[in-house]
């Protein structure tokens, strides 16, 4: 079965740092972009960082640029999410998506359930 | 970073047919994907490329592009399909990445 299993989230006070995880099984992990995307409490989906296949290609949101580092380890099968200086704004759901290209193409036809991120004090 | 537009909202009478509306400068160079998400639901591809369905999507379910305008047509609403979509693509700056609509939540009536 194809699945990606995101973990990592919780409650964090603003200005700390929170490390995402997910773990991709069913396909050739390696073969596929990697992104991950958000979702705000009643909100719409923000796209947030995608990599390609061998990490040679990355990029992010306006949003979160100088504060989040994706990468990826693919004889691991996972891909990461590192959040430094996390805001009340960064509050959300986020979702690992898998590209249905080796180099991201934007179309993302396999989705985690999610794991949510709250910044609080 | 380039934007996409959706319309909030749109209803469609059951059995009828309906099409949801993105635009975007990216657009005129890249296609469009969209997603179905569902209350409380992870989003789900239903159309990808020039006008690709992903198995196990209904084929009432087709994409198509003009312009800096892509849209998803449902031919034959069903109960099922009310749910909010999301169209996303590629930036057209040229880097790296990625954006999303902001959404059109669909009625079925």
């Amino acid at each position: 079965e194809v699945q990606l299993v995101e973990s990592g989230g919780g409650l964090v006070q603003p200005g700390r740092s929170l490390r995402l995880s997910c773990a991709a099984s069913g396909f050739t992990f390696d073969d596929y972009a990697m992104h991950w995307v958000r979702q705000a409490p009643g909100k719409g989906l923000e796209w947030v960082s995608g990599i390609s296949w061998n990490s040679g290609s990355i990029g992010y949101a306006d949003s979160v640029k100088g504060r989040f580092t994706i990468s990826r380890d693919n004889a691991k099968n996972s891909l990461y999410l590192q959040m430094n200086s996390l805001r009340a704004e960064d509050t959300a759901l986020y979702y690992c998506a898998k590209d249905s290209s080796s180099s991201p193409r934007y179309a993302f036809d396999i989705w985690g359930q999610g794991t949510m991120v709250t910044v609080s004090s | 970073s380039s934007e996409l537009t959706q319309d909030p909202a749109v209803s469609v009478a059951l059995g009828q047919t309906v099409r949801i509306t993105c635009q975007g400068d990216s657009l005129r160079s890249y296609y469009a994907s969209w997603y179905q998400q569902k209350p409380g639901q992870a989003p789900v591809l239903v159309i990808y490329g020039k006008n690709n369905r992903p198995s196990g999507i209904p084929d009432r379910f087709s994409g198509s592009s003009s312009g800096n305008t892509a849209s998803l047509t449902i031919t034959g609403a069903q109960a099922e399909d009310e749910a909010d979509y999301y169209c996303n693509s590629r930036d057209s700056s040229g880097n790296h990445l990625g954006v999303f609509g902001g959404g059109t939540k669909l009625t079925v009536l």
